[in-house]
């Protein structure tokens, strides 16, 4: 079964600074993807950065970009020029074959509260 | 595009009630997911639907759960009796086909937040 790990409760981060956000996982597929979420308080998942595992060069979105790295099975989210309104939980996903091998599920980690100051 | 639709957004109940909840996806997705994020956690995949169809109910505690996708479009989440560790948020999620390797677009709706008391 596939399972994702975020070591990161809670993190912290001036305004205007940078801050990275960890996250491995464990899978035995070695086709998948993978995701950062973004849950504000309205509860509602935005998604903030996805990666393909058959690509090499990471992904990035504007201030937002990871660091894959497959064999180590980490998939890190790097926020650049951090703001106000980055204050939110982000979750790291996993999407790979559920038990049957029959549909794509998406597997979540646990998250990490990100704060930042003014 | 209209979003994810659910409803109620809040609900509270006594402890061995009985709760429902809606969900109306993105018109044209087939796949529905409903998710349980307990406070302070990740969410937990409960069911997933392929049309009207259950691929996955593997994490659904099926003696006090269910969960129905009627026409494969709307769907009903049911818990009865309610217990307290099923103070949740829950949320409902959809995509275009949960078969196909590159369609990975997921779409949230903004859940409804479950006390049991």
């Amino acid at each position: 079964a596939q399972t994702v790990t975020q070591s990161q409760p809670e993190m912290s981060v001036q305004e205007a600074e940078t801050v990275t956000l960890s996250c491995t996982y464990d899978t035995s597929e070695s086709d998948y993807y993978l995701f950062w979420y973004k849950q504000p308080p309205s509860r509602q998942m935005i998604l903030v950065i996805r990666q393909e595992a058959y690509k090499q060069q990471n992904a990035t979105e504007n201030r937002f970009s990871v660091n894959f790295q497959k064999a180590a099975k980490s998939f890190s989210l790097k926020i650049s020029d951090s703001q106000l309104g980055d204050a939110a939980m982000y979750f790291c996903a996993y999407r790979g074959f559920n038990s049957g091998g029959s549909n794509y599920k998406l597997t979540f980690g646990k998250g990490t509260l990100l704060t930042v100051n003014p | 595009e209209a979003g994810v639709a659910q409803s109620p957004r809040y609900k509270i109940i006594e402890k061995r009630q009985s709760v429902a909840f809606w969900c109306n996806p993105i018109s044209g997705h087939a796949t529905l997911y409903w998710y349980q994020q307990i406070l302070g956690q990740g969410p937990k995949l409960l069911i997933q639907f392929q049309n009207n169809g259950v691929v996955d109910d593997s994490q659904l505690p099926k003696d006090r759960f269910s969960a129905e996708r009627l026409k494969g479009v709307d769907s009903t989440l049911k818990i009865q009796p309610a217990k307290l560790e099923d103070s949740a948020v829950y949320l409902c999620a959809s995509s275009l086909e949960s078969r196909d390797r590159f369609n990975y677009g997921y779409t949230f709706g903004s859940g409804t937040r479950l006390t049991v008391v």
